[in-house]
Parts: C-alpha cells; structure tokens; sequence
C-alpha cells in the first residue's frame, strides 16, 4: 500500500525553526518527485516545495524561499522540510504530496500524507 | 504565477443532481491541470489529471473537460459522499497554483 506519514509539527513561537519529515512506503521512492503542500485554517491548499527524484533539483515558493530548505533521503524513503524563521502566516497544515509521474517535469500529485499541523504563535 | 480561479465559490444540490464546476487560468495551460476533492480534516484526494484522466478508483460519474484557460469537473449523479470541495490546480508553469476551492453542499 502506498503511504505517506507526517511527522515533526508543533507550536513553535516566531523566529524559531521546525524539521518535517514524510516517511514514503509501497512505491520505489527515488524514483518520484515529491511537494509540500500547506493548507492554512479554512483556506486552500498552497505549494511550498518540491525536490527532484535524484534530490539534485529543488524548488521553492516565494513565499518560503531563504527560509525553507527541502531534501531527501532516498535510502530511508524519507523526505524533509526544514522550516527557519517561522512567521504566524506559515501557520498551517503541512502535507506531503507524491508526483504521479505520468509526465516528466510538473504533474498531480496523486498521494498525499495526513498532514502535520504547524503553529506559530507566542 | 498562474492563478486560477473557480466557480462558483460554493453550491447546494440535490442527491441525483448533475454538478458543474468551473475553473479558469489566467493563462493557457495546455491541459496540465488536476482536480481534487477534499473532506473535513482529510487530505485532498486527486479524481482526474491531464484535465480529462480519471484516476484509477475514481467513480465514472466524475469527469473532465476543457482547454486552453477554461476547464470544468462535472459529477454526473451527486451522491452522497460527494459533499465536499473540489479544488483545480495547474501544473503547466511553476508554481503549481490551485483554485480557491467549491464547496459542494446538500440543499
């Protein structure tokens, strides 16, 4: 079964730094490009992040970018978010999203964890 | 960055009822566009891609057409356990960009 788990959110206060982490199982994870995807209290969902198969390429919103770093860890089918200077505004929930890989460069992403809940308040 | 905007925000149907739902690029984006439906407290969950394909396990009732900047999700015969809200994304152009959502509603 192909599933992503979230760990690492939290109550951090303003200016501090959390690490995401998203377990992948059930696909050959270096073989996909994976997100993060947030989605504040009652809003839509937001691009965050992405990262090639290899890791070697990375993206970031503008939102974020100076501030988030994504990696990978393919040996552990492990993807990650290290999120620095926090601000109320990155408050949400964060999810991991898996590309479905129809097409090379961007695509849907067709799996998605449960999410890890990010507050940032003090 | 490309926004999309979908229509309307928000509607109330009836169990049978056919359902269309709109979504607009502010640029072409040569079908490189998802539609997702979310529940309360779950994950969005991806129902068609390439504007048109069907996910696998994804009902037939749920389809999708469109070009250019103009797409729609229809669902055929609302059922129950559609009340939710649906939500398009492009992916044509970084960032991928999505819709502000539809909240599909029982009347």
């Amino acid at each position: 079964e192909v599933q992503l788990v979230e760990s690492g959110g939290g109550l951090v206060q303003p200016g501090g730094s959390l690490r995401l982490s998203c377990a992948a199982s059930g696909f050959t994870f270096s073989s996909y490009d994976m997100n993060w995807v947030r989605q504040a209290p009652g809003k839509g969902p937001e691009w965050v992040s992405g990262i090639t198969g290899s890791g070697r390429s990375t993206y970031y919103a503008d939102y974020v970018k100076g501030r988030f770093t994504i990696s990978r860890e393919n040996s552990k089918n492990t993807l990650y978010l290290q999120m620095n200077s926090l601000r109320a505004e990155d408050t949400a929930v964060y999810y991991c999203a898996k590309e479905s890989g129809y097409r090379s460069g961007w695509d849907a992403f067709d799996m998605w964890g449960q999410g890890t809940m990010v507050t940032v308040s003090s | 960055d490309i926004q999309m905007t979908q229509s309307p925000s928000s509607l109330s149907a009836s169990i049978g009822d056919r359902v269309t739902i709109t979504c607009r690029a502010s640029q072409a984006i040569s079908n490189s566009l998802a539609w997702y439906q979310q529940k309360p407290g779950k994950a969005p969950k991806l129902l068609l891609y390439a504007a048109s394909r069907l996910e696998g396990g994804v009902p037939s009732r749920f389809s999708g057409s469109g070009s250019g900047t103009d797409y729609t999700l229809t669902i055929s015969s609302l059922q129950p356990e559609d009340f939710a809200t649906y939500y398009c994304q492009q992916f044509s152009s970084p960032p991928p960009t999505f819709g502000q959502g539809t909240k599909v509603e029982i009347k």
